[in-house]
């Protein structure tokens, strides 16, 4: 999910097929995490999220996995489909459940499905 | 059950001018987050408000910026004397009294151009 100048990193992957979208997080003392994705013109929509006593959550058709050890995380998602492509951001928030500071947005991804 | 309102969508102004954005959050929310957007990049934290209080506005600019969010109405992101850096898709964000920097549910967001 790092990325370097102006463009966000592009994904592409044919329809049908698994989707793995990464994100590499800053602070190790960051205790919550959340992917949305953004579609063209419409505001962020939430996917899944994760606290940091997890290592993987699974929803409908996506799962999220934490490595804490180096600080990564990932979205999958299974069988994508058209309605997929969208931009995925990834964001985390250092003390859940009351604290300041906001939630801390990633660049994003951009994930192209190609039929 | 209403999402997040946002309006307006658009918001066009003359440099010089004010910008008034507003943002009713989701029904039972009291918590507001304010964004902003630059294309191609991800979302930027800039207030976070409850009703009648900032709670932190450590990403606001010192100057020219201001938001509130009385006990009645919407909320009010207003930015003074614009000039054509402050063209952006500014979104705004509410989550429960519970819980706050975690699940935010965002509105669509108003796209400022300043001419």
């Amino acid at each position: 999910g790092e990325s370097v100048g102006l463009h966000l990193p592009t994904l592409s992957v044919q329809e049908g097929d698994n989707s793995i979208i990464n994100c590499a997080y800053s602070n190790s003392a960051s205790d919550y995490f959340i992917w949305y994705k953004q579609e063209s013109g419409k505001g962020p929509q939430f996917i899944i999220d994760i606290r940091s006593n997890m290592d993987k959550r699974q929803g409908q058709r996506v799962t999220v996995l934490l490595n804490k050890t180096v600080k990564h995380l990932s979205l999958q998602i299974a069988a994508t489909q058209p309605g997929d492509s969208a931009v995925y951001f990834c964001a985390e928030n250092i003390r859940a459940g009351g604290g300041a500071d906001g939630l801390t947005f990633g660049k994003g991804t951009h994930l192209i499905i190609q039929p | 059950n209403a999402g997040v309102m946002q309006n307006p969508r658009h918001l066009v102004r003359r440099r010089g001018q004010e910008a008034r954005l507003r943002c009713s959050p989701m029904k039972g929310h009291s918590h507001v987050y304010w964004y902003r957007q630059l294309p191609e990049e991800g979302l930027k934290f800039m207030v976070y408000l409850q009703k009648e209080n900032i709670i932190d506005e450590s990403g606001m600019p010192k100057e020219r910026f201001s938001a509130e969010f009385p006990k009645e109405g919407p909320s009010i992101l207003r930015i003074q004397q614009v000039v054509r850096g402050d063209s952006a898709a500014y979104f705004c964000a509410s989550s429960p009294p519970e819980v706050s920097n975690e699940k935010l549910f965002f509105g669509s967001g108003t796209q400022l151009s300043v001419l």
